[in-house]
């Protein structure tokens, strides 16, 4: 079964600029998360979409911002960059049964680079 | 407030030797999950294992166990039999309630693995 999968896996931006990155869970897969990496701040989580709707949001401006599609694929756009924004942005699906062993399996991250 | 602690920023282990990575946890909700992922210089979050707060046992997954200890609110990794491939940031991670992605993580560890 293929993993998650990110696309593109690098981005180069300038400020003021807006980016879309793209994820493809794994099959079967109805909840797909976000998370920002930096050396800084750490893993942190964006937000999270379950049958095309927002379930959860992390304290994040409103630039951010995310979809799901019926297929399960999600989108998250950044608009108006800033220089901060660099970051290895990470995807993550889960089965979203309700399970408490329910996993999420990570996708090999887009590293953005704001200029 | 939810939060995962790792205090050891980075750990230096031999070829085969057994090694402990710590993580302590703190959250109020009694339904929650630990996991730890691996991540290697490529970027990508490799799941390794999990524990649930109501597991009577400590996990094991082939060379990594979990050593569990809810009343002291820790959830340390244990690698055994460490390999040069186990060279890599390791993040606990945990997630509160089961209707939800969201995960909080620790700062990480960094292992070197040195022959």
């Amino acid at each position: 079964k293929a993993g998650v999968t990110q696309t593109p896996r690098y981005l180069i931006k300038t400020r003021g600029q807006q980016v879309t990155l793209s994820c493809s869970p794994i099959s079967g897969h109805r909840s797909v998360s976000w998370y920002q990496q930096t050396p800084g701040q750490g893993l942190q989580f964006l937000f999270e979409y379950f049958s095309e709707t927002q379930r959860n949001k992390g304290n994040f401006p409103g630039r951010f911002s995310g979809r799901q599609f019926s297929n399960s694929r999600s989108e998250m756009n950044v608009s108006t960059l800033e220089l901060g924004d660099s970051a290895l942005y990470l995807c993550a699906s889960s089965l979203a049964d309700g399970a408490p062993r329910d996993t999420q399996y990570f996708g090999p991250g887009t590293r953005l680079t704001v200029l | 407030a939810q939060k995962i602690t790792q205090t050891q920023p980075g750990m230096f282990v031999q070829e085969k030797e057994a090694v402990t990575l710590d993580c302590t946890y703190d959250t109020s909700d009694p339904s929650y999950g630990l996991f730890w992922y691996k991540q290697p210089s490529s970027g990508e979050m490799i799941f390794l294992i999990y524990q649930g707060s109501y597991d009577q046992q400590n996990a094991t997954e082939g060379r990594y166990s979990l050593n569990f200890q809810k009343a002291r609110k820790s959830a340390n990794l244990v690698i055994s039999a460490s390999q040069l491939g186990d060279s890599a940031m390791y993040f606990c991670a945990m997630r509160e309630g089961y209707n939800t992605d969201k995960l909080i993580f620790g700062t990480g560890t960094r292992l070197q693995v040195f022959p």
